[in-house]
């Protein structure tokens, strides 16, 4: 079971540089998320996807991109790096569902760092 | 979005039992209240989930006081392994938004 899978797991980029980040989940979910923790931090929210084709902002959308075209794929770019990007980036994704759920799966993360 | 309170910090002895408080005194009626933790270089993780009454599961224990103003996760026994930040999330009914806070950050002694 793969689950939620994450791509890459670190990286460096420069001042400016542009970057995709990649989410991939295998478990047929309708939304999926992207969000964003800082040393020390709670995680928050920067854009999300109720489903193929849709997206909305989260807490901190600005600086970020996102494009769900697939299904099971969810996207995050960065169009130009700013070191105020630094900054651990986790992708999830869950279901519909009533009674409290839907429960989200998370993935690893992908660390990144901005110079 | 209800707000919610959490300690910063807590601590506990391996093999006691653990209670994790959260002061959610906003909440709405359709707002159920989610655990989610994140152990160390690691995603978060779900706990448990509950809207009115007590719940258990084979992680943990959730506890709602009866105004449902705050709610109290249980661990029964503690083991290193749990030693994470923990994150209590009201969450309206089929809501897609999960909120984070700050967290309670759990260190359990050997």
């Amino acid at each position: 079971n793969a689950g939620v899978t994450q791509t890459p797991k670190f990286r460096v980029l420069k001042t400016g540089q542009s970057m995709t980040l990649l989410c991939a989940q295998d478990m047929n979910h309708e939304y999926m998320y992207w969000y964003r923790q800082d040393p020390g931090m709670g995680l928050r929210l920067i854009h999300y996807s109720v489903g193929e084709g849709t997206t909305a902002k989260g807490e901190v959308p600005d600086g970020y991109n996102v494009s769900r075209l697939k299904k099971q794929n969810f996207l995050l770019g960065l169009e130009s790096a700013a070191p105020s990007q630094t900054s651990v980036y986790f992708c999830a994704s869950s279901y519909p569902g009533t009674g409290g759920l839907p429960e989200a799966f998370f993935g690893q993360g992908t660390r990144l760092t901005v110079v | 979005d209800a707000k919610t309170t959490q300690p910063n910090s807590m601590e506990s002895n391996e093999e006691e039992p653990v209670h994790l408080p959260c002061n959610h005194s906003t909440i709405s009626g359709t707002d159920y209240i989610h655990w989610y933790r994140q152990l160390p270089s690691q995603g978060p993780e779900y706990v448990i989930h509950g809207l009115t009454s007590n719940v258990n599961n084979r992680m943990a224990s959730l506890a709602i006081a009866e105004d449902r103003k705050s709610s109290t996760l249980i661990l029964h026994r503690a083991t290193l392994r749990d030693a994470a930040v923990y994150y209590c999330i009201p969450r309206m009914d089929s809501s897609y938004k999960l909120i984070f806070g700050s967290g309670t950050r759990l260190l359990v002694r050997p």
